[in-house]
């Protein structure tokens, strides 16, 4: 069974730019978390969907990040305009109901430039 | 607030040890707790799970407790190898609120553990 998938693995963007994260979670997870770890810092929690509905999003630090679960499959996080703050490795999570384990993907590794 | 915190910040010893790392939280009203593991770039592989009625689970080498009522979690390492070398990490899950899913981290163990 394939686990979390994120893309890009890694990325470098210059300051002002757009960047756009994706998440597949492990299939039949209605469960999908946006969390992200910044240098020096606690791996902080931005937001959950159950299926395609926004459950939690307290966790989001500003407007410039928006993220979309069209269709309860996988998530796109979009940052515009990325900021040099911005920058850290953003974890995607599943799980299949509330309560059970969470399953972490490898991370999206961003700097901003 | 809930608040988490793990003791030491770093640790290193020789193979062969057995050691416990630590993990405090301030509100008990929690879900469950989660102990994870991270290699230096890689994302985050989760190894034992508490649910907040249990006091404690082995996996392997591995066994976490749980004790709500103090808000400590230990993970303990039976003779440890150095492909245990890795950023420990314990989670809380909160109960009640808007959502039982806002997992709350602690800042991580660096573990290193010399051959």
């Amino acid at each position: 069974e394939a686990g979390v998938t994120q893309f890009p693995s890694h990325s470098v963007i210059e300051k002002g730019q757009t960047v756009t994260l994706r998440c597949d979670p492990i299939s039949g997870h209605d469960n999908l978390y946006w969390y992200r770890r910044v240098m020096g810092k606690e791996i902080k929690f931005l937001l959950h969907f159950v299926k395609e509905s926004k459950q939690d999003e307290s966790g989001m630090p500003n407007n410039r990040f928006l993220a979309e679960r069209t269709g309860g499959t996988y998530s796109t996080l979009k940052v515009q305009p990325a900021e040099l703050e911005d920058s850290g490795v953003y974890f995607c999570a599943s799980s299949q109901e509330e309560g059970n384990t969470i399953y972490f993907g490898e991370g999206s590794w961003l700097t901003v430039v | 607030k809930q608040e988490v915190t793990q003791i030491p910040a770093a640790l290193s010893v020789p193979e062969g040890e057995n050691l416990v790392l630590n993990c405090s939280f301030t509100d008990s009203a929690i879900y469950n707790l989660q102990w994870f593991r991270q290699d230096p770039g890689k994302g985050l592989t989760s190894l034992l799970l508490i649910q907040s009625s249990q006091r404690e689970q082995t996996s392997g080498r591995l066994n976490a407790s749980l004790d709500k009522s103090s808000g400590r979690s230990t993970l303990y390492i039976a003779a440890s190898q150095p492909g245990d070398s890795a950023t420990y990490l314990c989670a809380v899950r909160r109960r009640g609120g808007t959502s039982y899913d806002k997992v709350i981290f602690g800042p991580g163990t660096s573990l290193s553990v010399i051959p």
